[in-house]
């Protein structure tokens, strides 16, 4: 059973096309994050839910915007799609409290933008 | 959060214990230290974390020295699935943002 699912793996487009990329947890956790991972391997927080609502929204261009549904689903549309915008992306949860900071990754979904 | 400092990178023997250090000396009283690993391809990993006392788990174990400003993850018998990229990262739990922050991290490449 994946705790912490993402789908596509592979998302290959061309610029300016519109893309989604869907998260599901099926551990009861509140919190849901999107980080990035760039081609020099930094992971950076792009944005956090608590309870589907937004928490935390990091510099990221408005061409992202996070949707929650529910409490178990956290899903990522990007805009007009850049070259810049390749890299990989990781969906997590976490359990609430003091355990926020024990975070549960997906496998990751990696787009490249040509 | 506290900054924290670790080598960009170890080798370790199969089968040898793996030993991966951390500096954290301006970590505060209440900022627990925790260990994620990245195995590539794969997200990050939770491994272990702590405050004060050392702790161990079925994956590792973490040695915390008595004035907090450094830290250590023991895995015990490291095998070549455990090569990978170690993060140590110092917060509070539970409090301010609902992020993580990851730093470079130790590549840790376990040797045959």
């Amino acid at each position: 059973d994946t705790a912490v699912s993402q789908t596509p793996k592979y998302l290959v487009t061309q610029m300016g096309n519109d893309k989604s990329i869907k998260c599901e947890q099926n551990l009861g956790h509140d919190t849901m994050y999107w980080y990035k991972q760039d081609s020099k391997k930094f992971l950076k927080i792009m944005f956090s839910y608590n309870n589907k609502e937004l928490i935390i929204n990091e510099t990221v261009p408005n061409r992202f915007s996070p949707k929650s549904p529910d409490k178990a689903h956290l899903n990522l549309h990007i805009n007009s799609l850049e070259l810049g915008d390749s890299a990989v992306y990781f969906c997590a949860s976490s359990p609430p409290g003091s355990l926020r900071e024990t975070q549960y990754f997906g496998p990751g979904t990696r787009l490249l933008v040509l | 959060d506290a900054k924290t400092t670790q080598p960009t990178s170890m080798d370790c023997a199969e089968g040898r214990a793996a030993n991966l250090p951390c500096n954290h000396s301006t970590i505060s009283g209440n900022e627990y230290v925790y260990w994620y690993r990245q195995i590539h391809s794969q997200g990050p990993q939770y491994i272990i974390h702590g405050l004060k006392n050392n702790e161990t788990n079925e994956m590792a174990s973490l040695i915390i020295t008595e004035d907090r400003k450094s830290s250590t993850l023991i895995l015990p018998h490291a095998t070549l699935r455990d090569t990978a990229v170690y993060y140590c990262i110092v917060r509070v739990a539970g409090a301010g943002s609902y992020q993580l922050t990851f730093g470079k991290g130790t590549k840790l490449s376990v040797i045959p």
